[in-house]
């Protein structure tokens, strides 16, 4: 069955560091996601991509942050200036549809730890 | 936006006995209401789901319910089992296409 596969599983940086968390999203899916989950909190939407174009994001998602897809399966996470409270698990999800009708499939998260 | 509420937070339930979790949502143009299990340390996984055109949903031992017009829907287990134990999460689609999420039930399913 395909998934959505995400590298690294485990990132630990420095403070003021940047960092990309890699994702590939379901090969036949055409909107990709970027949700962040805080330890012991839920699951927070980040940013929505399509047609080669962020097409929502959230208050979270702010200068620091950005998304390419810089090939025709790489879909990646960039954290210009991590700081500590970027510690997280980050999933990234795609939805063969989007919208209304297609559910998201996640990837197993890349966790980032933040010192 | 959407604003999904969740309750209860933690639930403690007997093996063999049910178990139910709320969620209510803000957006009254949100059609779409996944439920996703995760386990510790691994990614949300759906379990089911409902669209806004249907009033309940059944997969074996796991049923949601919607109600519109309250703007509510609701997980049952029945015959809970030790595999259960998980944190669940409820979620909306609204109208701006964007999923989300409640803060979680933590349920324990006791042997």
């Amino acid at each position: 069955e395909p998934e959505v596969t995400q590298t690294p599983s485990h990132q630990v940086t420095q403070m003021g560091q940047e960092v990309i968390l890699r994702c590939v999203p379901i090969s036949n899916h055409l909107y990709f996601y970027w949700y962040r989950q805080i330890l012991g909190q839920k699951v927070e939407f980040l940013v929505s991509f399509y047609n080669n174009e962020i097409s929502e994001k959230s208050e979270i998602f702010d200068d620091q942050f950005s998304v390419e897809r810089p090939d025709g399966s790489n879909f990646t996470l960039k954290i210009r200036s991590t700081k500590l409270e970027d510690s997280a698990m980050y999933f990234c999800a795609s939805s063969r549809t989007g919208g209304r009708l297609g559910e998201l499939f996640f990837g197993e998260g890349s966790r980032l730890t933040v010192l | 936006g959407e604003n999904v509420e969740q309750h209860p937070s933690t639930l403690s339930v007997q093996e063999g006995d049910s178990a139910v979790i709320k969620c209510t949502y803000s957006d009254s143009a949100s059609n779409y209401f996944p439920w996703y299990k995760q386990e510790l340390g691994k990614r949300p996984q759906l379990i089911i789901d409902i669209r806004s055109n249907v009033g309940e949903k059944k997969d074996q031992r796991i049923a949601v319910t919607l109600n519109k017009t309250a703007k509510h829907f609701s997980l049952h287990i029945t015959e809970t089992q030790p595999e259960d134990s998980a944190v669940y999460f409820c979620a909306a689609l609204g109208d701006d296409y964007k999923l989300s999420f409640g803060a979680g039930t933590t349920v324990t399913v006791r042997a």
